[in-house]
């Protein structure tokens, strides 16, 4: 089945650094790539995807591009914002329709 | 747009009871229906899926007959957790899905906090 690998937290930062979550996947066909952002007792919200191989999601400053040669979608974020603080879920979705999720990586961004 | 509600927020019960949690897709109709379930610091774990007007396909190790999911029309889909115990308190989460395959994308509603005392 589909699987997903993403870093490990927390990832503590200082605002304004440089941010790259990395994610891996594995996926039969092709799959469409998600990250994911869950703030403190909410649900998930879209941050970005990717549906194409080379394909680079963007929002609020967060990109990603699909890799499909290294299965790769790192999220990076050039300067990040106390207000970035979270827990961030690469995704994958494959031929069935269902998302596979990483384990997520807590943010903290600290002044 | 693509906006998903859950309710109730959160809710307390005492074991035994039964709990409904109703997903609502409020400004789209959607394909599919899936219920998640999050512990404490832990990844989404998909409970099951479900598509309106037949029954849902749960995942391995989900219990059916206790995790019942009635999926009524395109834009409602519920949750009953039958005779709840401590163990079943967790964060529901739902989402309904359009596309089909690798072009499903999915929107998440906020979540339920379940606690069972």
């Amino acid at each position: 089945g589909d699987s997903v690998t993403q870093m490990e937290g927390p990832v503590t930062l200082s605002e304004e650094a440089f941010l790259t979550i990395n994610c891996t996947y594995t996926a039969t066909g092709y799959p469409s790539l998600f990250w994911y952002v869950q703030y403190p007792g909410e649900g998930l919200q879209l941050l970005l995807k990717a549906t194409k191989a080379d394909d680079k999601g963007s929002n609020k400053g967060f990109e990603a591009t699909y890799r499909k040669e290294t299965t790769s979608f790192h999220l990076e974020k050039g300067s990040v914002q106390v207000s970035d603080s979270a827990v961030y879920f690469c995704a994958v979705t494959g031929t069935a329709s269902k998302l596979t999720f990483g384990t997520g990586t807590r943010l903290q961004v600290t002044l | 747009g693509a906006v998903v509600s859950q309710h109730p927020s959160w809710v307390i019960c005492k074991s035994g009871t039964s709990v409904k949690i109703e997903c609502r897709s409020l400004d789209f109709q959607a394909t599919t229906m899936f219920w998640y379930r999050q512990f404490p610091k832990q990844s989404l774990m998909l409970m099951a899926t479900s598509n309106e007007g037949s029954k849902a396909t749960y995942e391995q190790g989900v219990e059916k007959d206790k995790f019942l999911i009635n999926h009524a029309s395109l834009t409602l889909s519920t949750l009953t957790v039958t005779s709840a115990h401590p163990e079943d308190s967790s964060f529901y989460i739902c989402s309904a899905g359009v596309g089909a395959g690798p072009y499903n994308e999915q929107f998440f509603g906020p979540g339920t906090r379940l606690t069972v005392l």
